[in-house]
């Protein structure tokens, strides 16, 4: 099955910083999608992008949809200990059937 | 409260055996869907389902089958030809068109 490149894997920050991460494809997609799992439990819809170019935030997290439509990136500003967790872009490619394509995922860590 | 209920949380089951993950949902979703996520990797797509009785296989269908009689509820059956079913389950459903996946909080499955 296909899977979107995630980077970085992981990432071990002080409380304060802010983070970047990525996700890139060879395909095209519709709309790109970020999600936070906490360990044990099922991923949480964090920001949904469904233009080229789209650029959304929710609170300290900005995502944006890459002109290409090959690529996308999460920013989370400011971040705090409740911050830890994998964070997992998803590529949708559209049409009838509404499959989304799931990065490998990026684990953040943050210390207090 | 809608969501999405997935039980048992943890399974544990001999080799050899089938057995079946529930997954209800009262958002009165169209589409659910199955995946699999193993330590590492992104989420793989194992069956979806878009309308009541009738279902697609994922990407990783070989070793599970599921059914949709009704619209609130797609389980997931583990048989014993799956090689390798420990894993973590998360369902999830949308409504139609290009709406987002919600997620379950998982089914730890454990065979030993």
């Amino acid at each position: 099955g296909q899977q979107l490149n995630q980077s970085p894997q992981s990432m071990f920050i002080q409380e304060g910083e802010d983070v970047s991460m990525n996700c890139t494809s060879s395909s095209i997609f519709n709309t790109w999608l970020w999600y936070k799992q906490d360990p044990g439990e099922g991923p949480v819809l964090l920001i949904a992008l469904y233009k080229a170019g789209e650029l959304t935030s929710n609170g300290r997290l900005t995502a944006q949809f890459g002109i290409t439509r090959k690529d996308s990136f999460l920013n989370i500003s400011a971040s705090i200990p409740s911050d830890v967790g994998i964070y997992f872009c998803a590529g949708q490619l559209g049409g009838a059937t509404n499959k989304l394509i799931f990065g490998t995922g990026t684990l953040l860590a943050v210390q207090p | 409260d809608g969501g999405i209920t997935q039980s048992p949380k943890y399974l544990f089951r001999k080799e050899g055996q089938n057995v079946t993950l529930s997954c209800e949902q009262n958002l009165n979703h169209d589409a659910m869907y199955w995946y699999r996520q193993d330590p590492g990797q992104g989420l793989r797509l194992i069956y979806y389902s878009q309308i009541v009785n009738d279902f697609q296989k994922g990407d990783i269908a070989e070793g599970y089958s599921v059914s949709r009689e009704k619209k609130e509820s797609f389980p997931l059956t583990v048989t014993s030809a799956q090689k390798n079913p420990t894993a973590f389950y998360l369902c999830a459903s949308s409504m139609e068109g290009t709406s987002p996946l919600h997620f379950g909080n998982g089914t730890r499955l454990t065979v030993t």
